[in-house]
């Protein structure tokens, strides 16, 4: 089964601060990953989907990479603005019944 | 990007009453749609997978028949929750996987805040 690790829950960072939200998973045998953004009471937004075949894709500030062996993903935010606050969650499919596996998340707040 | 749209997005009821969230793809076609309840500060749980034209699939620990699921059309998923309690209060967020898309890239509504008191 699958299980996905966010560490840190939350994050503080000044306006300004490159940074990196990790995420780890157990089982490597996935067909990609997908970062997405939470703002409070809303929805989730895709952000960046990494194939299983890729190393990083960029959007932007953003940067996700994949290392399907260590079963590891890194969004990289760059100047992070306040703006930027929300909290970050990746999810992996497998294609098992064509799940998402979610980590519970990175809450991050950019301070002016 | 695909648009998915739910609605309503915030809805109160009183008890023992039933509700009903629509989940709609604008501008693509989904074979599978997906119903997720959110706690507060926690991740997304996994409910059940709408699919279009049959049954719903239920995870584990998940009433279906206090979570009514329809999937009428490749563009409309409804959830109904039935005989609403004060514990059923969550935030519901609906995803779907576009048909002619990439294989397992979801895109998800904007979610429903449903309050029974």
């Amino acid at each position: 089964k699958q299980e996905v690790t966010q560490i840190p829950a939350a994050l503080s960072v000044p306006e300004g601060e490159n940074l990196v939200l990790n995420c780890s998973f157990t089982d490597s045998a996935i067909y990609n990953l997908q970062w997405f953004r939470q703002d409070p009471g809303k929805g989730l937004t895709s952000l960046l989907l990494i194939q299983s075949s890729q190393r990083e894709q960029t959007s932007g500030r953003l940067n996700a990479s994949l290392d399907k062996s260590s079963g590891r993903s890194t969004l990289y935010i760059a100047a992070s603005q306040p703006g930027d606050s929300a909290t970050y969650l990746c999810a992996t499919y497998t294609g098992a019944n064509s799940k998402l596996t979610f980590g519970k998340g990175i809450t991050l707040s950019v301070r002016p | 990007g695909a648009v998915v749209s739910q609605h309503p997005s915030w809805v109160i009821c009183k008890s023992g009453t039933s509700v009903k969230i629509e989940c709609r793809s604008l501008d693509f076609q989904a074979t599978t749609m997906f119903w997720y309840r959110q706690f507060p500060k926690q991740s997304l749980m996994l409910m059940a997978t709408s699919n279009e034209g049959s049954k719903a699939t239920y995870e584990q620990g998940v009433e279906k028949d206090k979570f009514l699921i329809n999937h009428a059309s490749l563009t409309l998923s409804t959830l109904t929750v039935t005989s609403a309690h004060p514990e059923d209060s969550s935030f519901y967020i609906c995803s779907a996987e576009d048909l002619a898309g990439v294989v397992g890239e979801l895109f998800f509504g904007e979610g429903s805040r449903l309050t029974v008191l």
